[in-house]
């Protein structure tokens, strides 16, 4: 089944402790993207990748970090998370010109 | 940044009653996507629609992309309890990768 999977769909965490979610697609897309959805805000870009080895920051990307070793993986690192990450955030990943696909997201609370 | 504007933010409607949704972009668009998500879960792609003047429907849900490629509206005909959600749209500009995503419209059906 084509999808994308993000790890984990919770996560309680402190500020200042280093944390990964995880993506991973099945459909050898080349584009993968993070986002972050708060009440009133909608979707936030916080980084984009167009291929392996190429990721690019979209509107949000202070505090975070990613990379792209391998098509299917795009994990999203928080060096040390703070409250204003407190957060749900989605991964999705699309081909050329297609719709994107996302995963169920995770929902991040950071104390 | 590329900016959607979506209207209205929310909407409450009897069921069987007629809605529409629109998404206004700033700039000429590459394409046009809309989504569906229920509440604090993933994303569900709809529709895509790339060509000016393009309409696409499927069951009671149609959409349409204005000639010019920056206004896109999104009708539900009779609307039904399961349409609730929150409607996005999402696009990709002519120039540039960043996939952006408007605020959202909270659908609610009343029985």
């Amino acid at each position: 089944e084509a999808q994308v999977t993000q790890n984990p769909r919770y996560l309680i965490t402190v500020t200042g402790k280093k944390l990964t979610v995880t993506c991973s697609q099945n459909m050898n897309h080349e584009y993968m993207s993070w986002y972050r959805q708060d009440p009133g805000l909608g979707l936030r870009q916080i980084y984009y990748s167009m291929n392996v080895e190429v990721t690019d920051k979209g509107d949000v990307p202070e505090g975070y970090k990613v990379s792209r070793k391998e098509k299917r993986n795009f994990p999203l690192i928080l060096e040390s998370p703070s409250p204003n990450q407190t957060s749900l955030y989605f991964c999705a990943s699309g081909g050329v010109g297609g719709p994107l696909h996302f995963g169920n997201g995770t929902r991040l609370t950071v104390t | 940044s590329q900016e959607l504007e979506q209207s209205p933010q929310s909407l409450i409607v009897q069921e069987g009653k007629n809605l529409t949704i629109n998404c206004t972009s700033s700039k000429t668009l590459y394409g046009l996507y809309w989504y569906k998500q229920k509440y604090g879960e993933g994303l569900i792609f709809l529709m895509m629609l790339q060509k000016g003047g393009e309409e696409k429907s499927h069951e009671k849900i149609t959409a349409k992309l204005d000639e010019k490629k920056q206004q896109s509206s999104l009708h539900i005909t009779a609307s039904q309890p399961s349409h609730a959600g929150i409607y996005l749209c999402g696009a990709v500009p002519n120039t540039g990768n960043q996939f952006y995503f408007g605020t959202g419209t909270s659908l609610t059906v009343i029985p």
